[in-house]
C-alpha cells in the first residue's frame, strides 16, 4: 500500500495568514496527488488535483507543489471560509489513499 | 452537471450485511470510476474500493478485502457498495465520488449515507 502522511495533524493560523501543509508519500507517486478540503457535515471539495493544477472554481490563494515523495499545499492568505480540513490523496496505486488529515483552525 | 445521490441512512446488527447505491447522472456514466469512501465519527477519510464500469472491474483496499463487493448496474446508471459481517467499528458516513477514466481526482462527491452498526 501507498502510506500517505500528512503534517502537520492541526494547526492555529490567523486569518490573512500563510498556511502550508505538508504530504509525504511513502514511495514515489510522481504528481499523482491531490488535495481535498472538507468542512463539518459536507463532502469533501477537490481543491488541486495532479500536485499543481487548481480545479476550476477554487480561489487562487490555494495552491499545491511537490512531486515523488514530496508535497505541499499552500494557502498565501488564509480567509474565513479557510478553517476547515484538508486532505492530501495518492492517485498513482489503483487501491487510491488519503493522508490523516489536517485541521486549520482559529488562532 | 454531474450529481451523484445516494441511498437513504441505515441501521444494521453486528454481523449483518449493508448495501449503498450511488446514482449518477449527466456525464457518461461508462466513462466513470466510481469509488467508496468512508468517515467514521470524528475520524479521517479511508478509501474501500472502486469499480469501472464499462469494464466491470473492481479493487479493494486490503483492508475490505473479502467483506466488501462493489458492483455497477450501467442500466441504471448506479454503483453499489455491498458491505457484509458488520461491526460496531464500521459505524462511519459512506460517499460515492466520481473520478473519470481519464483523469485521477475525486471531483464529484455524493451526498453520504449514514450506516449505524448497532444491536
Amino acid at each position: 500500500d501507498f502510506q500517505m502522511t500528512q503534517s502537520p495533524s492541526s494547526l492555529s493560523a490567523s486569518v490573512g495568514d500563510r498556511v502550508t501543509i505538508t504530504c509525504r508519500a511513502s514511495q514515489t507517486i510522481f504528481s499523482y496527488l491531490n488535495w481535498y478540503q472538507q468542512k463539518p457535515g459536507k463532502a469533501p471539495k477537490l481543491l488541486i488535483y495532479h500536485a499543481s493544477s487548481l480545479q476550476s472554481g477554487v480561489p487562487s490563494r490555494f495552491s499545491g507543489s511537490g512531486s515523488g515523495t514530496a508535497f505541499t499545499l499552500t494557502i498565501s492568505s488564509l480567509r474565513p471560509e479557510d478553517f476547515a480540513i484538508y486532505y492530501c490523496q495518492q492517485s498513482y496505486s489503483t487501491l487510491r489513499t488519503f493522508g490523516q488529515g489536517t485541521k486549520v483552525e482559529v488562532k | 452537471q454531474v450529481q451523484l445521490v445516494q441511498s437513504g441512512a441505515e441501521v444494521k446488527k453486528p454481523g449483518s450485511a449493508v448495501k449503498v447505491s450511488c446514482r449518477a447522472s449527466g456525464g457518461t456514466f461508462t466513462n466513470n470510476v466510481i469509488n467508496w469512501v468512508r468517515q467514521a465519527p470524528g475520524q479521517g477519510l479511508e478509501w474501500i474500493g472502486n469499480i469501472i464500469p464499462i469494464f466491470d472491474t473492481a479493487n479493494y483496499a486490503q483492508k475490505f478485502q473479502g467483506r466488501v463487493t462493489i458492483t455497477a448496474d450501467e442500466s441504471t446508471s448506479t454503483a453499489y457498495m455491498e458491505l457484509s459481517s458488520l461491526r460496531s467499528e464500521d459505524t462511519a458516513l459512506y460517499y460515492c465520488a466520481r473520478e473519470t477514466r481519464a483523469e485521477t481526482y475525486f471531483d464529484y462527491w455524493g451526498q453520504g449515507t449514514l450506516v449505524t452498526v448497532s444491536s
